[in-house]
């Protein structure tokens, strides 16, 4: 366990449902991540968050939407997904958004049908 | 062209091979540079973190950077089963903030 915790660790969603990610980190960090992992492709950063508030949105689509209520939590709203929005995401967090040795949590695999 | 290149692979070793694994990059802004390894169906796990140029060492596992070439190895000896894993790349530095720059990663497999 690195201390980042994401749930659901599975989902099944259609085009045109609305549903949420959570990541919970016991970290005592600063900053959170949100990372999209495809297959044969590298990581990807979406969103920064420093102190709860967005830093960078990494030109993500809008119906990515991420809420980030206080320094422990981060949320990714979804709504209206396509099929190639299907993959890992994955939360992160590190000490400070200068520091750069981030902790991810297991991912969450996201399947749009 | 691609801010940071890593072959893919597959690599397949037997066990006890020292294994290279290597990336290459563009951007001379770059400071920091991590070595992740990933378990199926797991998130990314630190295995080094280094800054600027030079090696570290931490048990079987070793990291080079060469900034003047634009180049990171990772070194793993005495290779087991258990180190077969996608290995990651990433990197940091100048403006880019907290953000890491991953390479696609090199999928590993170690055979007894």
């Amino acid at each position: 366990e690195t201390g980042v915790t994401q749930t659901p660790r599975h989902l099944v969603m259609g085009m045109t449902n609305k549903k949420s990610l959570k990541c919970e980190q016991h970290l005592g960090h600063n900053a959170m991540y949100w990372y999209k992992q495809s297959a044969k492709k590298p990581l990807e950063l979406m969103f920064v968050y420093s102190l709860e508030e967005r830093v960078e949105n990494n030109s993500v689509p809008s119906r990515f939407s991420p809420e980030c209520p206080n320094s422990s939590h981060l949320f990714l709203h979804l709504h209206t997904l396509q099929p190639e929005d299907s993959a890992l995401y994955l939360c992160a967090s590190s000490l400070r958004v200068t520091n750069t040795e981030a902790f991810f949590g297991q991912g969450t695999r996201l399947t749009v049908v | 062209q691609k801010e940071v290149e890593q072959d893919p692979g597959p690599l397949s070793v037997p066990e006890g091979a020292i294994v290279s694994l290597n990336c290459t990059y563009s951007n001379s802004a770059f400071q920091y540079f991590m070595w992740y390894r990933q378990y199926s169906r797991k998130g990314p796990e630190l295995l080094m973190y280094t800054y600027s140029s030079g090696n570290k060492e931490d048990g079987r596992f070793t990291a080079q950077v060469d900034k003047s070439s634009k180049y990171i190895s990772l070194f793993i000896r005495d290779s087991q089963p258990s180190d077969s894993a996608t290995y990651l790349c990433a990197m940091s530095g100048g403006t880019s903030y907290g953000k890491l720059t991953f390479g696609q990663g090199t999928i590993l497999t170690v055979h007894p």
